[in-house]
Formats: C-alpha cells, structure tokens, sequence
C-alpha cells in the first residue's frame, strides 16, 4: 500500500489516563521503529522490533512506556499513567530489514497532548 | 551512547546561494549518516546519505561530505530556492545499534525569494 501510517493523527488526553498509539508500516518491512519528537528538537529514540521481537527497547523512558507487534506487521505503542511531559508528536518508522543501511519511512505521526 | 551534535539550529539564505549544516558525532562505531528533511507538520523525509567508506556524495543540487577522523559530516545545498525552506536532520548509525539512529536537533533553513 501506500506509506506508513499511524491514528490517531492527534491525542489529547488527562495526567494520568492510559493510551494507545498505532502504527502501520509499509507491507513486508521486517523493522519498525518507534520515536518521541519534541518541540525543536530531532527524533529521540523510543525502541523497535525485528519482527515481532523488541530488539531494543533502550530508548523507553521508563516502565510506563511499552510497545509490542504481535503479528510482526502492525505496532502499538503504550503510555500508562500519562505525564505532562510526555506531550510530543510519536513518529513511527518501518525498514525492509533492521540495520543503518535499511532506509527508514516515517509515518505522519500522533500529537499527543497531555493536559 | 552516540551524541549527534548540529548547526546552525537556524540558517536564513537569499534564493540562489549555497547553505551548510554541520554535524559532529561522538561513536566512532558509527557507519552511516542519512539526513532528512521535515516540512512544517509533515514526517521526515530521507534526502540524502553517506556510508562511512566514502568521503563524498552528491545528488544534483545537494551533497553530503564525512571527515571520519573530525567525527563530522556535512550537508550542502546549492542554488537554494524557496521550496528548500524546510528543517533538516543529520543522524548517525551503527551496525552495533543496527536499527537505532540518533538525530541531531535539527536546522531550520529558510530560504528568501
């Protein structure tokens, strides 16, 4: 199909309230990634997964934060508990195969907002 | 872990001249260096990049330089026009963090008609 895609485009929530973000990659793209974008700043990485495995998860900020791919295709990214700090846009990103060679395509990504 | 440095964070041109945006990084294990540019409420868009055991690449009116020993790499745009206006991203990569690139914070380039 067409690039990744990810919903809610926008997400405003409570402190305190539990959330969901989805990500779609591209068919057949083995690697997806997920990053935390703040206001002036670059992409920080969160995790991503080879398949259906978290391959590595340093990026989580703490253990409120938890992201699985059951299915090795589609991707759900989850914030417990949520803080004020946690307002960013999350971009997702899927590659045909892990690796800094692999091209990464990001999708349009979730403002969430936490008030 | 890797600490990718950028700038300048903003850089203003007239339609027509060069822009550079540096980068420096700090793991030597790192091997590759895309660049992407974000438009205002878009993703990130992969422009260009350059492997380690090159020294230069160039696609049309951009080109990308790596000084492996300085640990800097560098993003050339020239004949700038007004579409270029946009934020550019360095970022770097290793095959011992196979998937996880560090980005820079980004420039904002603006190009005046």
């Amino acid at each position: 199909g067409a690039g990744v895609s990810q919903t809610p485009s926008n997400k405003v929530t409570e402190k305190g309230k539990y959330v969901e973000l989805r990500c779609d990659p591209i068919s057949g793209h083995t690697a997806l990634y997920w990053y935390r974008q703040s206001l002036g700043q670059g992409p920080e990485f969160l995790i991503y997964f080879q398949g259906t495995g978290a391959a590595d998860d340093s990026g989580l900020p703490n253990d409120r934060f938890f992201a699985v791919r059951p299915e090795g295709s589609v991707s759900t990214l989850k914030i417990q508990r949520t803080e004020r700090g946690d307002s960013a846009v999350y971009l997702c990103a899927s590659s045909l195969l892990a690796g800094p060679e692999n091209e990464q395509f990001f999708g349009p990504g979730t403002r969430l907002t936490v008030l | 872990g890797e600490n990718v440095e950028q700038h300048p964070s903003t850089l203003s041109v007239q339609e027509g001249d060069s822009a550079v945006i540096k980068c420096t990084y700090s793991d030597s294990a790192s091997n590759y260096f895309p660049w992407y540019k974000q438009e205002l409420g878009k993703r990130p868009q992969l422009i260009i990049d350059i492997r380690s055991n090159v020294g230069e690449k160039k696609d049309q009116r951009i080109a990308v330089t790596l000084n492996k020993t300085a640990k800097h790499f560098s993003l050339h745009i020239t004949e700038t026009q007004p579409e270029d206006s946009a934020v550019y991203f360095c970022a770097a990569s290793s095959n011992t963090n196979a998937g996880k690139s560090t980005f820079g914070d980004g420039t904002t380039l603006t190009v005046k008609p």
